[in-house]
């Protein structure tokens, strides 16, 4: 099974609007960590955002916010006032094992393509 | 504000030849990972290392793969004798602590095996 899941192969947003990308995940740790990474065309890798498994309030930094919902175990992300910039791979991915057991591998999911429109 | 570095950013070599991926990771960091990127696919775990030696990997991360921490500064992948497959974009990442949340990754090495 997967342990990281995004359905959305491709994601089309005009600019200024908010946009949805989903994560959903797997494991039976009950400590863990989940990320979302950037990948522009020219390949590196940017980190944008994590959520612990025990944080209570969903994570924020600028226009990016996860919305954690761990009964139904989804991370995704959300991307308020879209910009052309925006327009990338991003990648959710989760860090396992956070009690002890992991010295911080991360299983990444398969991708999502953002394409912003002006 | 500190980065994890990368060289080459670009690699081809033959077939059966050996190469080495080098990173400079941050300098406070004390875990290191290799992952790498096959053209359009995700990106898949390599390893990871910590106090001098490897702490996991995963099955991708056969015989032909090894890793080193050959000074202060440096952590270098080696591949010994490469096949068409390992093409692919490598990353080196570092953290600071095994419980932080935030991966800090390299640009990445673009490695063609012809």
């Amino acid at each position: 099974a997967q342990k990281i899941t995004q359905t959305q192969p491709g994601m089309f947003v005009q600019e200024k609007e908010a946009v949805t990308l989903d994560c959903t995940y797997d494991t039976s740790d009950q400590s863990y960590g989940l990320f979302w990474y950037k990948q522009p065309s020219s390949g590196e890798m940017i980190f944008l955002i994590y959520q612990g498994s025990y944080d209570e309030q969903n994570a924020t930094e600028g226009r990016y916010s996860l919305n954690f919902q761990k009964a139904r175990k989804s991370a995704n992300l959300v991307i308020s006032a879209s910009q052309l910039g925006d327009s990338a791979m991003y990648f959710c991915a989760m860090r396992e094992g956070l009690g002890g057991t992991s010295y911080g591998k991360l299983t990444f999911g398969q991708g999502t393509i953002l394409t912003v429109h002006p | 504000e500190p980065e994890v570095t990368q060289t080459p950013s670009h690699q081809v070599t033959q077939m059966g030849q050996e190469v080495i991926l080098r990173c400079v990771p941050i300098s406070n960091h004390l875990y290191f990972y290799w992952y790498r990127q096959i053209l359009g696919q995700k990106v898949e775990f390599l390893v990871s290392f910590y106090n001098n030696e490897i702490s996991e990997k995963s099955e991708i991360f056969d015989d032909q793969f090894s890793v080193e921490r050959p000074d202060g500064s440096n952590f270098t992948l080696k591949i010994r004798s490469t096949k068409l497959e390992d093409s692919a974009m490598y990353f080196c990442a570092s953290s600071e602590r095994r419980g932080q949340e935030t991966q800090y990754f390299g640009p990445g090495t673009r490695l063609l095996v012809l």
